[in-house]
């Protein structure tokens, strides 16, 4: 069974809207980690944000917040006030404790609109 | 910090011959990882060094790829008698090494590879 499921392969939106990036999980660990990168064209991956799976409050960075529902195994991405330099790849990966590897979803293409 | 980089960033070559990859990691991250992303597709695991010891190896790994951390700070990913279906963005990442879930990882540019 897949790890990470991305289902959105690519989304638009428009400039200062906000937009959610959806991320379901599998594992059956008590303790893992969930963490958003982005991809721009240039190819370097970028780290966004970080949720631990006892964490009771949502993480929070800036213009990105993770909605993090953990009995339905989602941690959605929100970026909020959407702007031209967003447009970009974004992967939703997850890190179980017992397990040194992290897992990448398939990714989604966000295109923001001017 | 210099962040993470990789050596060379894009490599074309005939195949069946080898190749080799350098990573540098963030100087105090004792965790190094490869992956390997294909055009459209997350990066895919392929193995983990803490320090210089490789604890887990992908089963994506076949006999032809070999990886090394000789003294628990640079890498070198080989490929050997390179195919064209080894033709992928291969990508090094670094962190530190934490009890908790939580050590995000630093990536490398990345080293293109096309197998012609």
């Amino acid at each position: 069974a897949q790890k990470i499921t991305q289902t959105q392969p690519g989304m638009f939106v428009q400039e200062k809207e906000a937009v959610t990036l959806d991320c379901t999980y599998d594992t059956s660990d008590q303790s893992y980690g969930l963490f958003w990168y982005k991809q721009p064209s240039s190819g370097e991956m970028i780290f966004l944000i970080y949720q631990g799976s006892y964490d009771e409050q949502n993480a929070t960075e800036g213009r990105y917040s993770l909605n993090f529902q953990k009995a339905r195994k989602s941690a959605n991405l929100v970026i909020s006030a959407s702007q031209l330099g967003d447009s970009a790849m974004y992967f939703c990966a997850m890190r179980e404790v017992n397990f040194n590897k992290f897992y990448f979803g398939s990714g989604t293409k966000l295109n923001v609109k001017p | 910090d210099t962040g993470v980089s990789q050596d060379p960033r894009h490599k074309i070559t005939k195949r069946g011959q080898n190749v080799t990859f350098r990573c540098d990691p963030i100087s105090e991250h004792n965790r190094l990882y490869w992956y390997r992303q294909t055009l459209g597709q997350g990066p895919e695991f392929l193995t983990y060094f803490q320090n210089e010891a490789q604890l887990e190896k992908s089963r994506l790994l076949s006999d032809r790829f070999s990886a090394e951390r000789p003294k628990g700070s640079f890498s070198t990913l080989e490929i050997q008698r390179t195919e064209q279906g080894d033709s992928a963005m291969y990508l090094c990442a670094s962190s530190r090494t934490s009890g908790t879930s939580g050590t995000e990882q630093y990536f490398g540019p990345g080293t293109r590879l096309t197998v012609t």
